[in-house]
């Protein structure tokens, strides 16, 4: 059974970039089976996808962050990454790593999420 | 963009009884509909797909239905572990694969 566990700092200024890694065992982040997914969610927005990267080298964001985010994975390490410039207040919410079978498109697998506060 | 909407915001229901959720979408999304658990400090656990289709593990009191832009989500006879949030996520149009607002499931 996959298992997702991220990391990163809890809390980041304003304005800076915020990167996170996400961690994974029991599955891997070179099966062309799965995309590997960020998402986030806060009080005001819900969950929200932010984008996925797939062993092709395909990456996708939303539209809403494309400018700021990049997804990336790290074969060796079996991990994926996240990084977020430009941080505002706005960006404070609990990011999760989920795997996303290929086709299917809904999330099957979930880290348990890490808190991360954007404060000047 | 396929906006979800999930009513209510709160529903309050006492253990044992039968607790109902809805899930509507902005256009017809035909069965490409997810349903979530979120419990505080855990990861997400994937409910339902496929409208009506139980994931790996999840009890028989967790039902999906619906097609088209209507949903439900019905829990039987709620148990303790039952009390959290809920959301449901349309991936029809995918991506993004849009999420509603959430349904928080308290103890009545």
């Amino acid at each position: 059974q996959v298992q997702l566990q991220e990391s990163g700092p809890g809390l980041v200024k304003t304005s800076e970039t915020l990167s996170l890694t996400c961690a994974v065992s029991g599955g891997s982040v070179s099966s062309g089976n799965y995309y590997w997914n960020w998402l986030r969610e806060s009080p005001g927005k819900g969950l929200e996808w932010i984008g996925y990267f797939h062993v092709s080298g395909a990456t996708n964001y939303n539209v809403s962050l494309k400018s700021r985010v990049t997804i990336s994975v790290d074969t060796s390490k079996n991990q994926l990454s996240l990084k977020v410039t430009s941080l505002t207040a706005a960006d404070t919410a609990i990011y999760y790593c989920a795997r996303a079978a290929a086709a299917l498109y809904y999330f099957d697998s979930w880290g348990q999420g890490t808190l991360v506060t954007v404060s000047s | 963009e396929v906006v979800v909407t999930q009513s209510p915001a709160t529903l309050s229901v006492s253990p044992g009884e039968r607790a109902t959720l809805s899930c509507r979408a902005s256009q017809s999304i035909g069965s490409h509909l997810a349903w979530y658990l979120r419990i505080p400090g855990q990861a997400p656990r994937l409910l339902i797909y496929g409208a009506s289709t139980r994931a790996t593990g999840i009890p028989a009191r967790f039902s999906g239905s619906g097609s088209g832009t209507e949903f439900t989500l019905t829990i039987s006879s709620l148990q303790s572990e039952d009390f959290a949030v809920y959301y449901c996520q349309q991936y029809s149009n995918w991506p993004p694969g849009t999420f509603g607002q959430g349904t928080k499931l308290e103890i009545k």
